[in-house]
């Protein structure tokens, strides 16, 4: 069946540094790849997407990249900061079935 | 736009028992999709409904199952409760054209004891 894998797990890094979290994804039909921030006891919210058939996509400190013949996909976070702190969930999609990956928890270090 | 609800809140039950979870939608969205969100299993994805139709389904048992109504409002059926039951039940909802986002409801805690 679909899967979504997704590293690390956990990652701490100091703020103002950089954050990646890597994800792939086995169906090939997958056409649109969002990713969600939840913070405790919070609901997941969007925070960037990325459609297939754009390889890079960038909002202020937020970029994702995706390459699709490798079936891998990106989130990048520059200059870090405290409230970044939360757990980050990758997800591929085709037509509304949303496969999430299990998730990265980011602490950032003030 | 109101965001969208679900209810009840929490709910404690014990094995063998049966339970309805309920999701209505941000207006004007006609999908919504169920999850069970688990400390070790991250966001398992239900199944998801438009149109009152089942379009999505995903790896659980029969034990669980959902329905949509005219309206767009949803509701999950958990019957023979197991322990391994026990989760935050999300729902969320989109527009269900694809390529959008979703919006998630605050959940529902479920219980077994």
């Amino acid at each position: 069946g679909e899967n979504v894998e997704q590293h690390p797990s956990t990652l701490s890094v100091q703020e103002g540094d950089s954050a990646v979290i890597k994800c792939t994804y086995s169906d090939s039909a997958s056409n649109y790849f969002p990713w969600y921030k939840q913070e405790l006891g919070k609901r997941p919210q969007l925070i960037i997407d990325i459609r297939s058939n754009v390889g890079e996509k960038k909002d202020q400190r937020i970029a994702v990249t995706l390459n699709k013949t490798a079936k891998h996909f990106s989130l990048h976070i520059t200059e870090t900061q405290p409230e970044d702190s939360a757990v980050y969930f990758c997800a591929a999609s085709h037509y509304d079935k949303v496969i999430f990956g299990p998730g990265t928890s980011l602490s950032v270090i003030p | 736009k109101a965001g969208v609800t679900q209810t009840p809140r929490y709910l404690i039950k014990t094995r063998g028992q049966q339970v309805t979870l309920s999701c209505s939608p941000i207006s004007g969205h006609r999908s919504v999709s169920w999850y069970q969100q688990t400390p070790g299993q991250g966001l398992q994805f239900l199944f998801e409904y438009f149109s009152e139709t089942q379009r999505n389904k995903g790896n659980f048992p029969g034990r669980f199952s959902g329905r949509q109504f005219s309206n767009s409002r949803s509701e999950m059926n958990v019957s023979t409760l197991e322990l391994g039951d026990s989760a935050l039940y999300l729902c969320a909802s989109s527009s269900g054209q694809g390529y959008n986002e979703q919006f998630f409801g605050p959940g529902t805690r479920l219980t077994v004891l």
